[in-house]
């Protein structure tokens, strides 16, 4: 069964670096876009970034865009998020999640049990 | 930038009632990238519509979605005790994915 598991969350201090990563098994990892979305304590949904199955076309939120990186290895199944010059506003657990296409429609229809990120002094 | 708004903020509702979720869009859409996820507390959002009115595998027919232009609609025909959750429309355009604020569906 198709399963997204992330990893590397934890306290880090304002204006340090973080990599988040989410992997995958139970389907063809390098066929399917992805996606990173996060969620502050009590708070909704917010789409993050997100990259293509071979990873040649990224896309950012325009809340981390310029300061975090969306990357994948195919070969390893794992998808990465490099959190540079974290703000405490970046606090928030964050979900990997696979997009994927029924015809022509798309929606997010797997999703990791997230990872919390707390930057703090 | 596409603005989703959820309404009402929080919907208190009986066990067997239904429960009618709005989801707007500042401006028309395509529903064809319109989808609604269900968040329980402590676990991650689980699709439930796409396509605006496309049920996702393993969803129960008591829900079900409409809508189109800017007008949504998420409906729980029947609510059982495991629909009392926090529901998200999401809606993607020009490489950007925007979800809506959240309707909490609680017992009254």
């Amino acid at each position: 069964q198709v399963q997204l598991v992330e990893s590397g969350g934890g306290v880090v201090q304002p204006g340090r670096s973080l990599r988040l990563s989410c992997s995958a098994s139970g389907f063809t990892f390098s066929s399917y876009g992805m996606h990173w979305v996060r969620q502050a304590p009590g708070k909704g949904l917010e789409w993050v970034a997100f990259i293509w199955y071979d990873g040649s076309k990224k896309d950012y939120g325009d809340s981390v865009k310029g300061r975090f990186t969306i990357s994948r290895d195919n070969a390893k199944n794992t998808l990465y998020l490099q959190m540079n010059s974290l703000r405490a506003e970046d606090t928030a657990v964050y979900y990997c999640a696979r997009e994927n296409w029924v015809d022509t429609t798309m929606a997010f229809d797997y999703w990791g049990q997230g990872s919390l990120v707390t930057v703090s002094s | 930038e596409i603005v989703l708004t959820q309404s009402p903020g929080t919907l208190s509702l009986s066990l067997g009632e239904r429960a009618t979720l709005s989801c707007r869009a500042s401006q028309s859409v395509s529903s064809r990238y319109l989808a609604w996820y269900q968040q329980k507390p402590g676990q991650a959002p689980r699709l439930l519509i796409f396509g605006a009115s496309s049920r996702a595998t393993g969803i129960p027919d008591r829900f079900s979605g409409s809508g189109s232009g800017t007008d949504f609609t998420l409906t729980i025909s029947r609510l059982e005790p495991e629909d009392f959750a926090v529901y998200y429309c999401q809606h993607y355009d020009s490489s950007q994915w925007t979800f809506g604020q959240g309707t909490k569906v609680e017992i009254k």
